[in-house]
């Protein structure tokens, strides 16, 4: 039933390699985003979509990329991880009323 | 820019005590931005609490309440008797453009109830 589904749940990777961090939407909203959180911060914008094809920079964009192949997926790619994207985090899907449905979260750690 | 200030936590309340958890916004494109609390329950992802449009108003939900202060700038969450099942974290956010759903959050305040 789960509308927003994030995989994996956790994974560790090594600094250098690459990491694709994905997400499913039953929701059929045009919106999804991207965002980390970390201690001491709130949840902060990565990257987010208005619809197929179509990617957009957030507030912190930089060493990470996104792709939108399609309504319902969305994913995050890290080229060269690096110890400070060790980090949670969240997908959520929208339709532009800023009531945003987030996925459980995937918990990243980099060696 | 844009930003939210919230209840540094952990905050722990006793079962059945009342519970306030101050947010502050500042919002420097729009006099008077979209608010929201939403809460993060251990294991699940964020989900809306309660939303309010309009300065003035008051939100509620599931015994919480929120009222929209554009005097004070404020957005403070209360409940009159907290559960256990409480326990979360909570989010105060503020939206400015509909049709984008932007969000910006506060850093999130950690609710422990004791029984």
């Amino acid at each position: 039933e789960a509308a927003v589904t994030q995989s994996p749940r956790n994974k560790v990777a090594v600094t250098g390699g690459k990491v694709t961090l994905s997400c499913n939407q039953t929701n059929n909203h045009n919106n999804m985003y991207w965002y980390r959180q970390d201690t001491g911060h709130g949840l902060r914008l990565i990257h987010y979509s208005y619809g197929a094809g179509s990617t957009e920079k957030g507030d912190i964009p930089d060493g990470y990329k996104a792709s939108r192949p399609s309504q319902e997926n969305f994913s995050l790619i890290l080229e060269l991880a690096t110890p400070s994207q060790t980090s949670v985090y969240f997908c959520a899907s929208g339709e532009g009323r800023q009531t945003l449905y987030f996925g459980s979260g995937t918990r990243l750690t980099v060696l | 820019g844009d930003s939210v200030t919230q209840t540094e936590g952990p905050v722990t309340v006793s079962e059945s005590e009342s519970l306030i958890i101050n947010c502050t916004y500042s919002a420097t494109s729009i006099a008077y931005p979209n608010l929201f609390w939403y809460v993060r329950y251990p294991g699940e992802g964020l989900q809306l609490l309660l939303k309010v449009i309009t300065a003035g108003q008051k939100g509620s939900s599931r015994g919480f309440e929120a009222t929209y202060n554009k005097e004070t700038t404020s957005f403070h969450l209360q409940k009159a008797s907290v559960q256990e099942s409480d326990s979360a974290v909570y989010y105060c956010a503020l939206g400015l453009t509909e049709g984008a759903d932007r969000l910006t959050f506060g850093k999130g305040t950690q609710l422990i109830i004791q029984p």
